[in-house]
């Protein structure tokens, strides 16, 4: 089955910079791959899914990219702001022929002013 | 905005106790899952319902686990005898489709086994 290793535990940054977290799966190339938002005891939120014949998905500040050679997907998040502060989940398919996600273990984002 | 729900909120439940884990799912959803959280750690597949019967199971699920349909908006997962390393986060999520859509989860139900 899948591995997905996100980088680091935690990412401090501050204010107005640009926020990059990485994703980086083992197996074989999912069909798509999806980003989370998970704040302290609650659910993961749905950020942007990115298909593997796409290279980037934008949406407002945040920007998603996919490469299948490297096994690996980008997420930044440009203008960071401390509301932006969370930890990030890294989401794709199971097992070839599934389609339910598994997740990695996420990074936490914290965005200083 | 149409929203996943679950109840309760929390629960604490003595190790042997049965335990049943309610969510409504969002309502022209055809995908049901639920996930669970230890703390600390990642967020990991139970178990995914379709059509009234289970799609894919992980190996998690075992046979102390069982999910239900009852009728046509609740969704329920029960864990027949607990066991202390059941305490966790348990998620319910729906989605519109198969694959590659997203999933909405609801706020959780916190499982605390004692």
């Amino acid at each position: 089955s899948q591995k997905i290793e996100q980088n680091s535990e935690a990412l401090n940054i501050q204010e107005g910079k640009t926020a990059t977290l990485t994703c980086n799966y083992t197996n074989y190339s999912p069909a798509y791959l999806q980003w989370y938002r998970q704040d302290p005891g609650r659910g993961p939120v749905f950020l942007l899914l990115i298909r593997e014949n796409e290279k980037e998905k934008r949406k407002e500040r945040l920007k998603v990219t996919f490469d299948t050679t490297l096994k690996q997907s980008l997420f930044h998040i440009t203008a960071s702001q401390p509301a932006d502060s969370a930890t990030y989940l890294c989401a794709l398919d199971i097992e070839i022929g599934y389609s339910t996600l598994t997740f990695g273990k996420g990074t936490m984002l914290l965005v200083s002013p | 905005e149409p929203e996943v729900t679950q109840t309760p909120s929390h629960q604490v439940t003595q190790m042997g106790q049965e335990v049943i884990l309610r969510c409504v799912p969002i309502s022209n959803h055809l995908y049901f899952y639920w996930y669970r959280q230890i703390l600390g750690q990642k967020v990991e597949f139970l178990v995914s319902f379709y059509n009234n019967e289970i799609s894919e199971k992980s190996e998690i699920f075992d046979d102390q686990f069982s999910v239900e349909r009852p009728d046509g908006s609740n969704f329920t997962l029960k864990i027949r005898s607990t066991k202390l390393e059941d305490s966790a986060m348990y998620f319910c999520a729906s989605s519109p489709g198969q694959g590659n859509t997203e999933a909405f989860f609801g706020q959780g139900t916190r499982l605390t086994v004692v």
